[in-house]
């Protein structure tokens, strides 16, 4: 089955900084690549996604990037700011295998420093 | 509106109690899902539900049971439980069966006591 690594687990920034944390997945099948923020005592919200057809995906101040040839995909944030202090989980899913449901990575704690 | 909503927000059970879950979507989404979320970890999936059939059941013990009663409810019941069951119980929908596009509720908290 799939596998997805996401890394850093902690990743400490001040405030105006960029962000970045990237993920590795292990089926070449998998085509989409959500990430999802979460904050203290609220379910995650997704935030932005990429699909396999695509290698970078903008919404304002965060961009995914995706390296199928690598297997690897990131999140970036830039200009970060106090309430981008969450967790992130990255995900992936493939539409070719019988179970069709989301994979997530372990998840990275940021915290924006004021 | 991508609002998923979940009901009740927390939920404090003994080990011989029966209680359930809520979630609702409005947005016709076709697939709705359970997750399982302990603290400091990724959500754990429980249940797919696919055009109100079960579709994934992720190995759960029978002590938790799923209930799809129309495209827009899902329930999960809870009887027996043990305290090691306690945790965020999330809800999530999608429009198609794919998987993607997930959004989430915003949990129950669940202690078993």
């Amino acid at each position: 089955g799939e596998n997805v690594e996401q890394h850093p687990s902690t990743l400490s920034v001040q405030e105006g900084d960029s962000a970045v944390i990237k993920c590795t997945y292990s089926d070449s099948a998998s085509n989409y690549f959500p990430w999802y923020k979460q904050e203290l005592g609220k379910g995650p919200q997704l935030i932005i996604d990429i699909r396999s057809n695509v290698g970078e995906k903008k919404d304002q101040r965060i961009a995914v990037t995706l390296n199928k040839t690598a297997k690897h995909f990131s999140l970036h944030i830039t200009e970060t700011q106090p309430e981008d202090s969450a967790v992130y989980f990255c995900a992936a899913s493939s539409p070719y295998t019988g179970r069709r449901a989301l994979t997530f990575g372990s998840g990275t704690r940021l915290q924006v420093q004021p | 509106d991508t609002e998923v909503t979940q009901t009740p927000k927390h939920l404090v059970m003994g080990m011989t109690n029966k209680k359930s879950l809520k979630c609702e979507q409005h947005m016709g989404h076709r697939a709705m899902y359970w997750y399982k979320q302990k603290a400091k970890k990724p959500p754990e999936l429980m249940f797919v539900y696919s055009y109100e059939k079960l579709s994934i059941n992720e190995s759960v013990p029978s002590r938790f049971s799923p209930e799809c009663p129309n495209s827009s409810l899902l329930n999960l019941h809870l009887h027996a439980l043990q305290p090691e069951d306690s945790a965020l119980y999330l809800c999530a929908s999608s429009q198609g069966t794919r998987a993607d596009e997930q959004y989430f509720g915003p949990g129950t908290r669940l202690t078993v006591t």
